[in-house]
Formats: C-alpha cells, sequence, structure tokens
C-alpha cells in the first residue's frame, strides 16, 4: 500500500540555520505530494504542494521538489526563524480520480527553533 | 469564507460510551474527510465522504462510522468508545478539482475516554 516516511524528529536548529526534512515515499501510479505544517493547537495548514515529477512547490521560503527517481519530496529552507517552530508532516494523495481526498501522512517532524 | 469548523473542541467521554462529533465544511466543497491523530499511531485517515457518499475508507474498525448531509456537513460517530479511541479528531475539506487539491483543516475535537 501506499506509505510516506519522515525523519525521525526532534530537529533542533538555531535561527538562521538551513533546514532539512526528508520525506520518502512508496506509491503506486504518480502521487500528488504535500507538506502541512501544525501549529501549536491548531489544525494542519498546506504550506506546499507539488503534482508531477520534477516540479518544485515552494512557500513563505520552503521548498520541496518531486523526485520521482528517488521517490522522495524533502523540505527545505535556507534560514529558519523562531516562528517556524511547529511539527511538518509530509503526505501524498495516490493518483486517479476519487483519491484527493484521502490523505496519506509520514509521522510528522518537530522542529524547534531558537533564538 | 469561514474555515471548517469542528464542534466541540474538547470532549470527555467514558469508556462504553458513544460520541458524535461535527464537521461544517468551507462552503462549496462536497469533499469532507476525517482522520484520527495520536502521539503513537500519528495521523490516519478514517474515511472521506462526497456528495454524502462514502469514498474512501481507512483501516478503522467498523465502531467508527460517519455520514454526510445535504449541506456537506458531515458528522463523525464512535460507538462502545475504548480508552485508545482517546484521540485529536481532525476533519479536512476540499473542493475535489483534481490533483493537488488542497485539504483545508479544522483545529480539531480532543476527545479524552476515561
Amino acid at each position: 500500500g501506499n506509505s510516506v516516511t519522515q525523519m525521525e524528529g526532534p530537529v533542533t536548529l538555531s535561527e538562521e540555520a538551513f533546514l532539512t526534512i526528508n520525506c520518502t515515499y512508496t506509491a503506486t501510479g504518480y502521487p500528488s505530494l504535500f507538506w502541512y505544517v501544525q501549529y501549536p493547537g491548531e489544525g494542519l495548514q498546506l504550506l506546499l504542494k507539488a503534482t508531477k515529477a520534477d516540479d518544485k512547490g515552494s512557500n513563505k521560503g520552503f521548498e520541496a521538489t518531486y523526485r520521482k527517481e528517488t521517490t522522495s519530496f524533502h523540505l527545505e529552507k535556507g534560514s529558519v526563524q523562531v516562528s517556524d517552530s511547529a511539527v511538518y508532516f509530509c503526505a501524498l494523495t495516490s493518483g486517479g480520480s476519487g483519491n484527493t481526498g484521502k490523505l496519506i501522512f509520514g509521522q510528522g517532524t518537530t522542529l524547534q527553533v531558537k533564538p | 469564507k469561514a474555515g471548517v469548523t469542528q464542534t466541540p473542541r474538547y470532549l470527555i467521554k467514558t469508556r462504553g460510551q458513544q460520541v458524535t462529533l461535527s464537521c461544517s465544511p468551507i462552503s462549496g466543497h462536497r469533499s469532507v474527510s476525517w482522520y484520527q491523530q495520536t502521539p503513537g499511531q500519528g495521523l490516519q485517515f478514517l474515511f472521506e465522504y462526497f456528495s454524502e457518499t462514502q469514498r474512501n475508507k481507512g483501516n478503522f474498525p467498523g465502531r467508527f462510522s460517519g455520514r454526510q448531509f445535504s449541506n456537506s456537513r458531515s458528522e463523525m460517530n464512535v460507538s462502545t468508545l475504548e480508552l485508545g479511541d482517546s484521540a485529536l479528531y481532525l476533519c479536512a475539506s476540499s473542493s475535489d478539482r483534481g490533483r493537488g487539491t488542497e485539504a483545508f483543516f479544522g483545529q480539531g475535537t480532543r476527545l479524552t475516554v476515561v
């Protein structure tokens, strides 16, 4: 079945450090890939997405590239801020109609950024 | 534009009872999905409703059920509650416009079973 694997957290960084959170997936067909972020006490928000191989999703300084050859969708940011502290989830929906409402999530990676 | 609204925000129930959670999607969204979030299992897909029909289902026992009304509002019911059902239950709605459609999440209902 489809699955998503994320690097274990927590990840602790100093402000302005470079961030990478690894994500790999297993899926049949051509999934769409997402990064969602969850701030304390809140629901999830879409951070960025990519729907086909070699697409790059970007938002708020975060980027991730859909790599079909390595089945990966790693999240990167060049300079993190304290306000980026949150839990980050990599997720996919499998290809085909009727599956857009079924997100498969990774375990989540907690990011803590210290001043 | 109002977001996804889940009620109640917090709930405490006794083992063996049943519970109903409610979700009001963003206006115009016909797809509503439910997820269970726990520290041990992470985020797990429960089921999705689209135009009042269950379209996808996760691997949860039959004690977990749901429905969707004609106005797209959805309810989730858990019968015969177990301690392990304690979790944050998240609802998400989407416009279902094909690949890469964004899901919008509510703040969740925190269920505690004692």
